[in-house]
């Protein structure tokens, strides 16, 4: 499996858009990328996935570039109940299609 | 819609006591199972996964056995639990085709 950096914590305001960058470099050809949530003492919740350029659902978009080897998860006019830890996913859609999930990113939405 | 339910939500248990966690999952046929554990302010570790009845996959090696003794039903046990095993631990399932996994509410458990 793709290992996966991004950053440890970020801090924004209400109504603010948030942008989490997530590196790849050795992503697969056949690597999914996709972005979860998970809030304290929840399990985590899927939020978007992509394969590459722009997937845009209603709850965020994710921007993919042509090499692949970034993403970056855009939640527009971010609420205090944005605040989560985010993790960033690759892995591909076959076999076993178990998730490895780091630490994540601790995003903390200021009032 | 699909459901799944994990219990117990909270569980105190004594250093060598055996453990036995239930997740099962409705709505759905023959999904992949998983679980995985999380200690505080870390991310998620997986465990075991299950592609059929019968069928486990242990990722790491441990005190920790599951068993999926029907197709929509994964247990994760030990025999004697040890302090190290204190967590959040997390059943999850995979819909064919798709890589979404739906996560169920977790159970925290800690050994004393």
């Amino acid at each position: 499996l793709a290992k996966t950096t991004q950053p440890i914590s970020m801090d924004s305001y209400e109504g603010q858009e948030v942008n989490i960058t997530c590196s790849h470099n050795n992503i697969a050809t056949n690597d999914y990328i996709t972005w979860y949530q998970q809030f304290p003492s929840q399990g985590p919740r899927f939020i978007i996935q992509g394969y590459k350029t722009k997937v845009t659902n209603e709850v965020a978009s994710l921007f993919i570039p042509a090499d692949r080897k970034s993403s970056t998860l855009s939640l527009p006019r971010v609420s205090l109940s944005d605040t989560a830890v985010y993790y960033c996913l690759v892995a591909a859609d076959t076999g076993r299609r178990a998730l490895t999930f780091g630490s994540g990113t601790r995003l903390q939405v200021q009032p | 819609s699909q459901t799944i339910h994990q219990w117990p939500a909270t569980l105190v248990q004594p250093v060598g006591s055996p453990l036995s966690l239930e997740c099962t999952v409705e709505g759905t046929s023959n999904p992949n199972l998983y679980w995985y554990r999380q200690a505080a302010g870390r991310g998620l570790q997986l465990l075991f996964y299950s592609v059929g009845i019968g069928q486990i996959s242990s990722e790491v090696p441990q005190n920790l056995s599951a068993s999926r003794p029907q197709d929509r039903q994964f247990i994760l046990s030990s025999k004697k639990l040890l302090l190290s095993d204190s967590g959040f631990y997390l059943c999850a399932w995979t819909r064919t085709p798709a890589y979404e996994q739906y996560f169920g509410p977790g159970t925290r458990l800690t050994v004393t």
